[in-house]
């Protein structure tokens, strides 16, 4: 069965701290590697797609790298606005499902 | 491009009762998957449809039900409610064809409380 697993689950920044998120996972036959932001009581917002192991793709503070078992988004000198959960997920599989992970909640103080 | 539009934004039902959610997928879109999310489970995937046809399912019991019609717009329902179906139900479109990696664009969701 597919799987992806997020850590931490929760993280606080002080603005201006980087640091990265962790996506791992196991889907078969990966056809995608995609990150998502979402706000409180709002759909997920798309944020990049990663295809293959080696490929980055960066938005702003936002930098996502993926590997042949993990995938990272990383946050440069984050503000209070990119406070948010962010949520990796997976596609692949025999019916090309995506599969979501739990989801990091970000916290950046001011 | 208007985005993913759900209807209703909110939901409140009791225990038995049944429900019916709308989805309108972007102009152009064929694909429209529907997911709940729920705090403790995450985002979990209930099915996905492509010229008003079922292509994939995911782990829910037969109260979850969906369509698609010839215009691409979607609707799901639940029947014999129970108090476990209270979530944020999230519709996604994408444009081309099942199997294909493209985008899936998510709607804001429709919150459904059941009493």
């Amino acid at each position: 069965e597919d799987q992806v697993t997020q850590s931490p689950e929760a993280l606080r920044l002080q603005e201006g701290e980087s640091s990265s998120l962790n996506c791992s996972y196991t889907v078969s036959g990966l056809r995608g590697l995609f990150w998502y932001r979402q706000d409180p009581g709002k759909g997920p917002e798309f944020l990049f797609t990663l295809y293959s192991a080696g490929e980055e793709k960066e938005k702003e503070r936002l930098k996502a790298t993926l590997t042949k078992k993990e995938s990272f988004l990383h946050i440069t000198a984050p503000k209070p606005e990119d406070s948010a959960t962010y949520l990796c997920a997976g596609r692949g599989g025999s019916n090309y499902k995506l599969t979501f992970g739990k989801g990091t909640l970000l916290t950046v103080n001011p | 491009k208007a985005g993913v539009t759900q209807t209703p934004r909110y939901l409140i039902k009791t225990r038995g009762q049944q429900v019916t959610l709308s989805c309108s997928p972007i102009s152009g879109h064929r694909s429209v998957s529907w997911y709940q999310q729920t705090p403790g489970q995450g985002l979990q995937f209930l099915f996905e449809y492509f010229s008003e046809t079922q292509r994939n399912k995911g782990n829910f019991p037969g109260r979850f039900s969906g369509r698609q019609f010839s215009n691409s717009r979607s609707e799901m329902n639940v029947s014999t409610l129970e108090l476990g179906d209270s979530a944020l139900y999230l519709c996604a479109s994408r444009e081309g064809l099942a199997g294909s990696t493209d985008t899936q664009y998510f709607g804001p969701g429709t919150r459904l409380t059941v009493l």
